[in-house]
């Protein structure tokens, strides 16, 4: 039973385009995600995170919008740049109860951002 | 430097080993992870610590055994290694329960 769902495998973007990374989550206990970026042969680095009581968060090129209505986060990379060009994932979390602060990550969506 | 280091980097062993994979944070964080990555399952949790001497388990924790005597520390043994636990490893750790975790660089683990 996924809880977190990142339905689409890979993504290709022109680069200075906008790239749109979804993530579906089944949890309603679910209340702060987290994006992370991969590189091959490297750990995963935090980009950006957001808690259910805000709908957005910005850190400079990177967006995250929450959805929690439809259980939906997406992250926008505004403008995309081939340095880009990774696995992201995305991960969810309770603030409560004996899960609180284990994180459950999507699959993984491999980016592409070509020159 | 510090950071969170992770060794080996990669591992070969036979079913049947004993293998412990090792995890080292200098930044004194309380918080402790470790991960398994497998090809469409993204990373689940194996078993986590909050401090010195507290552990518990994760997602899938069956045939996995932790320790966590230093606070600096927090090794992951496979007491008898199967070919199913062939997957890539990642230790993480955390200040706080609900912050970012900051991961090493994994272990790639190949049980013949």
């Amino acid at each position: 039973d996924q809880q977190v769902k990142q339905n689409s495998p890979s993504l290709s973007v022109q680069e200075g385009r906008i790239s749109i990374l979804n993530c579906d989550y089944t949890n309603s206990m679910f209340d702060y995600f987290l994006w992370y970026k991969k590189y091959p042969a490297e750990g995963p680095t935090f980009l950006i995170s957001i808690s259910s009581i805000k709908d957005k968060n910005e850190d400079g090129r990177f967006t995250v919008f929450l959805n929690k209505s439809a259980k939906h986060l997406s992250l926008h990379i505004v403008p995309s740049q081939p340095g880009d060009s990774a696995v992201y994932f995305c991960a969810a979390s309770p603030n409560r109860g004996t899960s609180y602060g284990k994180l459950t990550f999507g699959q993984g969506t491999i980016l592409t951002v070509h020159p | 430097d510090a950071g969170i280091t992770q060794s080996p980097r990669y591992k070969i062993t036979e079913t049947g080993r004993q293998v412990t994979l090792m995890c080292h944070q200098t930044w004194s964080h309380s918080y402790m992870f470790w991960y398994r990555q497998d090809l469409g399952h993204g990373l689940r949790l194996i078993y986590y610590s909050a401090a010195a001497d507290i552990t518990d388990k994760g997602e899938v924790p069956d045939g996995y055994v932790v320790s966590r005597s230093k606070t600096e520390n927090f090794p992951l043994t496979l007491e008898s290694a199967t070919r199913s636990q062939t997957s890539v490893y990642f230790c993480a750790s955390s200040p706080r329960r609900n912050q970012p975790q900051h991961f090493g660089d994994g272990t790639r683990l190949s049980i013949l």
